[in-house]
């Protein structure tokens, strides 16, 4: 099955730091969506997209959906000891009941 | 709101042992899925259900069987266990135009 790819796939970072990552596809998508899993928890919804060139921010993450609704991308401004885990995006086709995912991003912050 | 939740939180089971895996739901959600996750492969959908009373394939669905028994409820069956069905298992559900999905606490089965 189609899967969509995600870079960087591990990032170590300092505290404090900003972070950004991105992910593609082959496909165009109608929604991007980015969760974040922590150790021994499920996937947790942080944002949703909805319209190509959409900004859309959670505090601290921002996320942007891609003009070619084929790509979107997630900042972290500040990072902080909680952001740590690994970070899904996930894309879905009008229609389709259907996510596809991301094969993450793995960020570890380093003390 | 509980939320997804998903029972058991860890299980063991011996190759050819059967068990069935439990996922509710109070969010009033239509859809529910069910996922493994495996290392480096990301989340793969095994099954999932539309809405109530209906139920399809799909990327790995071979050795399960899934029952939606109501709208809350949707639970995913190994008949006889293998050792590559070792992973961790998460629920989903989700509702709404843009259908964003909503996760349970996961299972974590090994089978020996």
């Amino acid at each position: 099955g189609q899967q969509l790819n995600q870079s960087p796939q591990s990032m170590f970072i300092q505290e404090g730091e900003d972070v950004s990552m991105n992910c593609t596809s082959s496909s165009i998508f109608n929604t991007w969506l980015w969760y974040k899993q922590e150790p021994g928890e499920g996937p947790v919804l942080l944002i949703a997209l909805y319209k190509a060139g959409e900004l859309t921010s959670n505090g601290r993450l921002t996320a942007q959906f891609g003009i070619t609704r084929k790509d979107s991308f997630l900042n972290i401004s500040a990072s902080i000891p909680s952001d740590v885990g690994i970070y899904f995006c996930a894309g879905r086709n009008f229609g389709n009941e259907k996510l596809t995912f991301g094969t993450g991003t793995r960020l570890t912050i380093i003390p | 709101n509980a939320g997804v939740t998903q029972t058991p939180k860890f299980q063991v089971l011996k190759t050819g042992q059967s068990m069935t895996l439990q996922c509710a739901q109070d969010m009033n959600h239509n859809s529910m899925y069910w996922y493994r996750q495996d290392p480096g492969m990301g989340l793969r959908l095994i099954y999932y259900s539309a809405s109530e009373g209906t139920t399809d394939k799909g990327e790995v669905p071979n050795g399960y069987n899934v029952s939606r028994l109501n709208k809350r409820e949707f639970s995913l069956r190994l008949e006889s266990a293998a050792p590559s069905q070792t992973s961790v298992y998460f629920c989903a559900s989700g509702t709404g135009l843009f259908y964003e999905q909503y996760f349970g606490p996961g299972t974590r089965l090994t089978v020996t």
